[in-house]
């Protein structure tokens, strides 16, 4: 039975920083890449970033580029998520999700994990 | 940036069929994706490679491609399926992965 269970989240202030995971099961993760995406409160899915089953590929979508690192540790079957200088706009439900490559559907995804950026 | 245009809302009757619409620039030249989130939950994927349902998804779900313009079909409308559903693509040109911004099945 796959799982994703993402954890990590929580309330920062602005500027801070969180750092999020997600630990997989039931598939074999270090096949797949792997991808965070997010939803505000009340509006639509957001992509976010998106790694190679090896790691050695890497995108983020504009909104995070610079601010969010995202990287895996396929030993340990696990995605995690670096966010620095938090914003209030990425407050949103953050969810990790498998797919076989990066042009490719999310066949899998967690439960989320909510990330509140406020003072 | 590639964009992906669906309604907002699509109201349908029980036992009819609702078609939920996902335009972008040459989107039948990509893959299009459909998933299903009902509330408070995450999503699940309907919709494969435009058209090829995963197992254990119901057949009255359906999907297709060409053009500017993928659709997602729903016969025999269930209350149960009453939900937001979102269609997905990825964009070669900047390898990015776009969402439509969703729509909301009411079911009436």
């Amino acid at each position: 039975q796959v799982q994703l269970v993402e954890s990590g989240g929580g309330l920062v202030k602005p500027g801070g920083s969180l750092r999020l995971s997600c630990a997989a099961s039931g598939f074999t993760f270090s096949d797949y890449y792997m991808s965070w995406i997010r939803q505000a409160p009340g509006k639509g899915l957001e992509w976010v970033s998106y790694i190679s089953s090896s790691g050695d590929t890497i995108y983020y979508a504009d909104s995070v580029k610079g601010r969010f690192t995202i990287s895996r540790d396929n030993a340990k079957n696990s995605l995690y998520l670096q966010m620095n200088s938090l914003r209030a706009e990425d407050t949103a439900v953050y969810y990790c999700a498998g797919g076989a490559g990066a042009n490719t559907q999310f066949e899998y995804w967690g439960q989320g994990t909510l990330v509140t950026v406020s003072s | 940036s590639y964009e992906l245009t669906q309604p907002p809302s699509v109201s349908v009757s029980p036992g009819q069929t609702a078609s939920i619409t996902c335009s972008g620039d040459k989107l039948g030249d990509k893959y299009a994706s459909w998933y299903q989130q009902r509330p408070g939950q995450s999503p699940v994927l309907l919709i494969y490679r435009d058209s090829t349902r995963p197992s254990g998804i119901p057949e009255r779900f359906s999907g297709s491609n060409s053009g500017n313009t993928a659709t997602l079909t729903i016969s025999g409308t269930q209350a149960m399926d009453e939900a937001d559903y979102y269609c997905q693509a990825w964009d070669s040109s900047t390898e990015y992965v776009v969402f439509g911004g969703g729509t909301k099945v009411t079911v009436l």
